[in-house]
């Protein structure tokens, strides 16, 4: 039984650059949601599809942040142009039933 | 809208001790109560969730939470606690009903236990 899959685990960037991170929910999960995690912040939504419609974009992330998911089976979040405070790990999840399962994340590092 | 606040962001206890954590809530309607558990370079995974019934709900590897409409709490408590528990804890909540898993989480609690 696989779990939700992220890959990669770990990203380094330049200031500027674009990065794709990507996510393969649970099959037959509805919901996929895209999370950042910072000590500081703590979990941020991202954004938010139900059966592959985005029901939200998390607003502040809006305008270099960009999640899509083409199929109810992959999900990609693109990060453009990066910057160092975009430093953080990028939790994917999907769910059933008001819970939550999780990747393993993506650790991102920009320069 | 829900927030949560989980009041400790650190625990530190011996092997064997039991542990509570604290988690509290606030939010007008029906809500879903969960809590999860993040061990080091790992994402997060589920370990229980309350809705209605019975205030006490049992969760995997000995974890139980109680809630409390009257505290707007879900505390987290362990009888005996084992050195793989070390991790962080978050609590969350959602609104019942949507049965989405859009949650709110709390902070986290960093749990250390010392062999």
């Amino acid at each position: 039984d696989a779990g939700v899959t992220q890959t990669p685990r770990h990203e380094v960037a330049e200031k500027g650059q674009t990065i794709i991170l990507k996510c393969e929910p649970v099959s037959g999960h509805n919901d996929l949601f895209w999370y950042r995690q910072t000590k500081i912040q703590g979990l941020e939504l991202l954004s938010y599809f139900r059966s592959k419609s985005l029901m939200e974009d998390g607003g502040a992330f809006k305008d270099r942040f960009k999640a899509e998911m083409l199929n109810s089976s992959f999900s990609t979040l693109k990060i453009q142009p990066t910057e160092p405070k975009d430093s953080a790990v990028y939790l994917c999840a999907s769910s059933f039933t008001n819970t939550l399962y999780f990747g393993a994340g993506t650790r991102l590092s920009v320069l | 809208t829900q927030t949560v606040s989980q009041s400790d962001a650190h625990v530190t206890v011996f092997e064997g001790d039991s542990v509570e954590l604290r988690c509290n809530y606030s939010y007008g309607g029906s809500i879903y109560l969960s809590w999860y558990i993040q061990h080091h370079g790992h994402g997060l995974q589920f370990l229980l969730k309350y809705y209605s019934g019975n205030p006490v709900v049992q969760g995997v590897n000995g974890f139980e939470a109680e809630f409390s409409k009257s505290d707007s709490s879900f505390h987290l408590r362990k009888a005996s606690v084992h050195w793989s528990d070390s991790a962080v804890y978050f609590c969350a909540v959602s609104a019942a009903g949507a049965n989405t898993g859009k949650l709110t989480f709390g902070h986290g609690t960093i749990l250390r236990v010392h062999p």
